[in-house]
């Protein structure tokens, strides 16, 4: 098991520019969570996918972000026209389903730089 | 909506000493309480997981203690040594949306030798 894989690690883009990040669950695990970690902010929710089906966007920056899961083994992030606030570190998670009591199991993390 | 507040956000130790973490939430309904541990540049990895049923639970090298009355949640590193320098977050599921996990802004705990 590789556990949760994101890519890439690291991401710089220039201001205006698009990003995407990439997530590949934990097979078998049908939640998949998207975080944003910033120093000042901590771990923020952004959207979570239940069998693939977007559930709750509540966190998502309206208009810029937008995430997708087109099939069970990955999940995108996509950052259109980036600004230096999006730079953080964008963490995906995911668990076997969304009982609470289920831990998230996460990413090593794709560190985002917007110059 | 429920917020999780933890203290302190920096602690330093010596090798040896106790380390103690602590999380306050306000959802009275929280049910599921965890523990992650972030080593720099990796991601969280899981610690414990607590339920609302049980208020002591022993890990390798640590306590979790979960007072409902006071909705605290707290972490007691016991005998600190360098490799438990890390930041630590805990995370509480909200009673209404289970699935949402509202975490703690994060503790960054230093051993010194």
């Amino acid at each position: 098991n590789a556990g949760v894989i994101q890519t890439p690690r690291h991401k710089v883009t220039g201001k205006g520019q698009e990003a995407t990040l990439w997530c590949e669950p934990i097979s078998g695990h049908s939640a998949v969570f998207w975080y944003r970690q910033t120093i000042v902010q901590g771990l923020e929710f952004l959207t979570y996918f239940r069998n693939q089906a977007p559930i709750d966007d509540s966190g998502m920056p309206k208009e810029r972000f937008s995430a997708q899961m087109p099939n069970q083994s990955h999940s995108t992030l996509k950052i259109q026209s980036t600004q230096p606030q999006d730079s953080a570190v964008y963490l995906c998670a995911s668990s076997l389903g969304d009982w609470g009591g289920y831990e998230q199991y996460f990413g090593p993390g794709t560190r985002l730089t917007v110059l | 909506g429920e917020q999780v507040e933890q203290r302190p956000p920096h602690l330093s130790v010596r090798e040896g000493d106790s380390a103690f973490i602590t999380c306050t939430y306000t959802d009275p309904n929280s049910y599921y309480f965890f523990w992650y541990k972030q080593e720099p540049g990796a991601s969280l990895q899981l610690l414990m997981k607590v339920f609302s049923s049980t208020e002591i639970n022993e890990g390798q090298g640590f306590t979790v203690l979960l007072n409902k009355k006071d909705k605290r949640l707290s972490l007691n590193l016991t005998a600190a040594h360098p490799g438990d320098s890390a930041a630590y977050f805990c995370a509480v599921s909200a009673g209404t949306n289970a699935y949402k996990v509202i975490f703690g802004k994060g503790t960054h705990l230093h051993v010194l030798p």
